[in-house]
Formats: C-alpha cells, sequence, structure tokens
C-alpha cells in the first residue's frame, strides 16, 4: 500500500460518540475515496474528493462528513457514531495519468459499542 | 444505478487448474474495470486495469477480458497456485472515471 497511510488501524468507541479517521497519501492525487466494507454489503461508497475542500457524497454517506484542506489529508468524521457503523473502512487513491489505477489502504476496523 | 454481480460466491480448486472468474455489469456506460485480490484482514491490490476501449489485459499468470456491450469480464488464472487464494473483486467506473462499483467478490480457494 505504498503511499497511503490509515489511521487508526483499529478503533472501539461507544455510542454517540464522535470519530475521525485519517487517510494520509504521499502522491498527490487529486482523487481520494472513503468506503466501508460489510458482510453480505461489499465494498460502498461514502464519500470522494476531487481536489482541496472538493467533496461528494457516495452511496452511503448519511451520518459521516468528510474534509479535506490539503491534498494528502482526507479525514472521515462520523458525528455521533452508531452500532450500524461498526465496519471496516477503506481509504483509496486514484492515480492519475493514464494509470487510473485505484490504491488502497490498509483499512480501519471501527467498533461501536 | 450500476450494479455489479460476481460468479460464482466461492470456488475451490486442486493446484494446477486453470480458473475463471465471472463478473457482469448492468450498466455499459463505463470508463474502465479493474480486477482486485484482496487477502483476510486486508486491503485491496489491483491486479489489472482494463479501459472501455480494451478488451483484454494480461499479467503474467492473470488474463482479463472486457465485453463492454454484453456487460461481462472473466479474469482467467493460469496454472492456480494456494498463494493465489483469496478473494477477487471486481470494480467499475462510471462514464466520467470518478466513482466506481465493486461486485461482491469471489473467495478463492486453490488446494496443495
Amino acid at each position: 500500500d505504498a503511499g497511503i497511510t490509515q489511521s487508526p488501524r483499529h478503533k472501539v468507541t461507544e455510542t454517540g460518540t464522535p470519530v475521525t479517521l485519517r487517510c494520509h497519501q504521499t502522491e498527490n492525487h487529486r482523487y481520494m475515496y472513503w468506503y466501508r466494507q460489510d458482510p453480505g454489503h461489499g465494498l460502498r461508497l461514502i464519500h470522494y474528493s476531487y481536489g482541496v475542500k472538493d467533496t461528494d457524497k457516495g452511496e452511503v454517506s448519511d451520518g459521516y462528513s468528510v474534509s479535506r484542506s490539503k491534498t494528502e489529508d482526507f479525514l472521515l468524521t462520523l458525528e455521533s457514531a452508531t452500532s450500524s457503523q461498526t465496519s471496516v473502512y477503506f481509504c483509496a487513491i486514484r492515480q492519475g495519468g493514464s494509470n487510473e489505477k485505484l490504491l488502497f489502504g490498509s483499512g480501519t476496523q471501527l467498533s461501536v459499542l | 444505478k450500476q450494479e455489479v454481480t460476481q460468479i460464482p460466491a466461492a470456488l475451490s480448486v486442486p493446484e494446477g487448474e486453470n480458473l475463471v472468474l465471472n463478473c457482469s455489469f448492468t450498466d455499459s456506460a463505463i470508463y474502465n474495470l479493474q480486477w482486485f485480490r484482496q487477502d483476510p484482514g486486508k486491503g485491496l491490490t489491483s491486479l489489472l486495469l482494463i479501459q472501455s476501449s480494451q478488451r483484454e489485459q494480461t499479467s503474467g499468470r492473470l488474463n482479463a477480458s472486457l465485453d463492454k456491450s454484453s456487460g461481462r469480464s472473466t479474469l482467467y488464472i493460469a496454472a492456480s497456485q494456494p498463494g493465489d487464494s483469496a478473494t477477487y473483486l471486481c470494480a467499475v467506473s462510471d462514464n466520467y472515471g470518478q466513482n466506481f462499483v465493486f461486485g461482491p467478490g469471489t473467495r478463492l480457494s486453490v488446494l496443495p
């Protein structure tokens, strides 16, 4: 997962608390994505960004917000965590130019009790 | 709304077999299609990317084909090895290449 770091790798929190997950890239790619992966649902897009301060909603954006104040950082915030947000969260970047592959981070396992 | 399906959901084969994984999508207006591999507890690793104008891509023992008009892609794995055991996912991007819709994956087990 060269160039993409997610933090934290694991987090346990309580219902109703705010949670922020961080995705950091070192390669200056324009597009960044947040996905969640759940058994039976596969990977679903939460939010994505196409530049600094430019973000848009994905399929399952309710209860989540994002911010991108710098090219290299894309933050995902759960304003008030619920048990239904227990999941594995993946950040991805889309490479530019002729090679437009998605590169994924290692994921964050979030448990909301 | 784009929907992506993958058949079979799981597959178990003996080492050395050639195998084919299938991916279908409902909207043919795609920009590209990618195949990924995911090992348990890990992130996804991109294997092959096929642009909408291409018919196939090859990397080592892997070959991916794309028939955009029929909404299908196949991933061919030659001479399978136990190290190929993983979940394989396909994803299609929208016509702008911005958003990606993933299939549920095929869980492959290659038995020694």
